[in-house]
């Protein structure tokens, strides 16, 4: 079945530092793609998504391009604000068109002023 | 979008009891599932609710421990039987919503269980 693969974190940078945190995932066929966060004490949200190769995702300054070269969708951001300061999950469409998602470990983000 | 509302939000339960967790959404869905986020970890699949007739459980999860109901489109309960220390984690509801593309899921904001 598919499979997502997250870098470890947690990952603490400075404000206004460059983000990228790393998404691999394994699968037959082309499973759509997605980022979710998870602010602290609140429920996963929709990040970004992207659902075939070589689209990109982009929300409030993230982005993460869908390649299927390298099976990856890394999240990345510009400069980050104190506020990004959560935990992102990359997910991957399950085997088939079932509407179940795949999730990676999770990447815990601390953005310091 | 849609607003899913679960109740209750958390709780702390004793071995060997039982608690039902319930998910209600404002908006028409299409499919409704059911995850498990342990301390730490990331989301577990329990099993998708099916409106109507018995859930389709993931590996590692039967229905005498997590019987789970779906008897409309928009409400799901999920049971979590004769508990552990081991099942305090967070259980979470999503959907996909109608018209919405299949693997967009919105979520709730969960039911954190800690059983002592």
């Amino acid at each position: 079945g598919n499979s997502v693969t997250q870098m470890e974190g947690p990952v603490t940078l400075s404000e206004e530092a460059f983000l990228t945190i790393n998404c691999t995932y394994t699968a037959t066929g082309y499973p759509s793609l997605f980022w979710y966060v998870q602010y602290p004490g609140e429920g996963l949200q929709l990040l970004l998504k992207a659902t075939k190769a070589d689209d990109k995702g982009s929300n409030k300054g993230f982005e993460a391009t869908y390649r299927k070269e390298t099976t990856s969708f890394h999240l990345e951001k510009g400069s980050v604000q104190v506020s990004d300061s959560a935990v992102y999950f990359c997910a991957a469409g399950g085997s088939g068109n079932t509407g179940k998602l795949i999730f990676g470990q999770g990447t815990t983000l601390q953005v310091k002023p | 979008s849609a607003v899913i509302s679960q109740k209750p939000s958390r709780d702390i339960c004793q071995r060997g009891t039982s608690l039902t967790i319930q998910c209600q959404v404002d908006s028409q869905v299409t499919m409704m599932f059911w995850y498990r986020q342990q301390p730490g970890q990331s989301l577990t699949l329990i099993a998708t609710a099916n409106q109507g007739s018995e859930a389709t459980y993931e590996s590692g999860f039967v229905i005498d421990k997590f019987p789970i109901s779906r008897p409309n489109l928009t409400f799901s309960t999920l049971t979590v039987s004769n508990m552990s220390p081991e099942d305090s984690s967070i259980y979470l509801c999503s959907v996909v919503v109608a018209g919405r593309r299949t693997g967009e899921l919105f979520f709730g904001e969960g039911s954190r269980l800690t059983v002592l």
